[in-house]
């Protein structure tokens, strides 16, 4: 089963600007994690943002949460070449402690 | 992340055989887990394991077993492979907590790409 759905599938950007993506998930979650993958590499965890939190930062990233809508975004700012990975959400099921996973978004950045 | 350490890191076998994939951690974290990736549907738990003794069935269980044999290592073996199970497999580890938000952070190693033919 698939809980976290990103959106969109793929993003392509100039150095520079600003990346946002979005996750959308379908039942009640604990907390909120978001995971970055360079290709060939195994994933990176970014931030755990809790459900009684609404935004958290780290560095350049900033994650807001929507409990009421169910849905979370990703925020880079200023992106750069090294961004350039795939961005994978992950939610829990309260029942088992497991984390489901989003299809991740593709983040492209041109220089 | 050099902690986790998965072997082998690309394998390519015949349909039929057994394969081992080993994940070994130093992390000292007390979870560990098999997840496999395959493109456009993210990641999908096959086992976890939150102590030695203490296996667990994921999402995707049937055609795989795992072995726990020590807390620092998690192995997942494929005990007839088919083509189907061709996909990037990864481990991850994770430390528990005792509270009622128990998801902690998970550490991946840089996967096993295995091909069946």
């Amino acid at each position: 089963s698939q809980q976290g759905e990103e959106d969109p599938q793929a993003l392509s950007i100039q150095e520079g600007e600003n990346a946002t993506m979005n996750c959308s998930y379908k039942t009640s979650i604990n907390n909120l994690q978001w995971y970055r993958q360079n290709s060939g590499r195994g994933l990176v965890h970014l931030i755990l943002i809790r459900s009684n939190e609404r935004e958290k930062h780290s560095g350049r990233l900033r994650v807001t949460l929507d409990t009421s809508k169910k849905s979370s975004s990703l925020l880079i700012t200023a992106s750069r070449a090294a961004d350039t990975a795939s961005y994978f959400c992950a939610t829990d099921e309260d029942s088992n402690y497991q984390l489901i996973w989003g299809a991740g978004t593709k983040l492209i950045i041109k220089p | 992340d050099a902690d986790v350490t998965q072997t082998p890191r690309n394998r390519i076998t015949k349909t039929g055989k057994r394969i081992m994939l080993e994940c070994s951690q130093t992390k000292g974290h007390d979870r560990m887990y098999w997840y496999r990736q395959d493109p456009g549907l993210g990641l999908r738990l096959i086992y976890y394991s939150f102590d030695v003794k203490d296996i667990n069935k994921g999402e995707i269980s049937d055609g795989y077993s795992v072995s726990r044999q020590a807390q620092a290592k998690f192995s997942l073996s494929l005990e007839s492979a088919i083509p189907n199970q061709t996909a990037l497999y990864f481990c991850a580890t994770s430390h528990s907590r005792d509270s009622l938000e128990d998801n902690q952070p998970q550490h991946f190693g840089d996967g096993t790409r295995l091909s069946i033919l």
